[in-house]
């Protein structure tokens, strides 16, 4: 049983570019979330889809956008890109009304904006 | 809003010590959930355990344990007899929702454990 996949796992782009990065949940998930996570720190929420829509966002400008499609899987745009982007990007999946183990991490992407 | 501090950054120890994570939490509401989570090299953040507010019962699991104390809104983690294996980054996390799969997670800054052969 696979559980959540990230695309890419690295990537390198130029101050002011825009950039997406992938999620699919782990099977049975229909919540996706995702969190920045500079080095050092813990992860920092961006926001949550759930249905197709953003259900929850977190401190984040709107250069950080999203999507969720009807399969459960989800996109995370970055427009306009800083410096201060380069992070993991992680992104979790869950069961939005269900018991079970807890929120579902994918190994992320790495972002590094030169 | 909820918080979670994690006051220790970085913890040597000797394999075969055991190692304490301190977890302190705020939180206005009465229904929540805590969560330890282990972040190897490779970034993915492996879940640990989840306690919900009204659970106050301390878990063992092999040679973790935790021990959760509402009156000093703590979540403390235990690794008993560390291994090589175990080095990594700890977080805490609190959840405040109460359904926990629909809300977002407040994470600490982590703890960085380093165990020593």
């Amino acid at each position: 049983d696979a559980g959540v996949t990230q695309s890419p796992t690295h990537l390198i782009k130029t101050r002011g570019q825009q950039v997406t990065l992938r999620c699919s949940p782990k099977s049975g998930h229909d919540t996706v979330s995702w969190y920045q996570q500079a080095l050092g720190q813990g992860p920092q929420f961006i926001f949550q889809y759930y249905e197709e829509e953003e259900r929850q966002r977190g401190n984040f400008p709107d250069r950080f956008s999203g999507h969720q499609f009807p399969n459960y899987s989800s996109e995370l745009n970055v427009n306009a890109l800083l410096l201060g982007d380069s992070a993991l990007y992680l992104c979790a999946s869950s069961f939005r009304d269900g018991e079970g183990e807890g929120y579902t991490f994918g190994s992320g992407t790495r972002l590094t904006v030169v | 809003a909820q918080k979670v501090t994690q006051a220790q950054t970085e913890i040597s120890v000797v394999e075969k010590e055991d190692v304490t994570l301190d977890c302190v939490y705020e939180t206005r509401d009465t229904t929540y959930y805590l969560f330890w989570y282990k972040q190897p090299p490779s970034g993915e953040l492996v879940f640990l355990i989840r306690r919900n507010s009204f659970d106050e019962q301390n878990e063992i699991s092999g040679r973790y344990s935790w021990n959760f104390q509402k009156s000093t809104s703590s979540f403390n983690f235990t690794i008993t007899a560390s291994q090589v294996v175990d080095s990594a980054v700890y977080f805490c996390a609190l959840s405040e929702s109460p359904s926990w799969g629909n809300n977002r997670l407040a994470f600490g800054k982590g703890n960085q454990v380093v165990v020593i052969p």
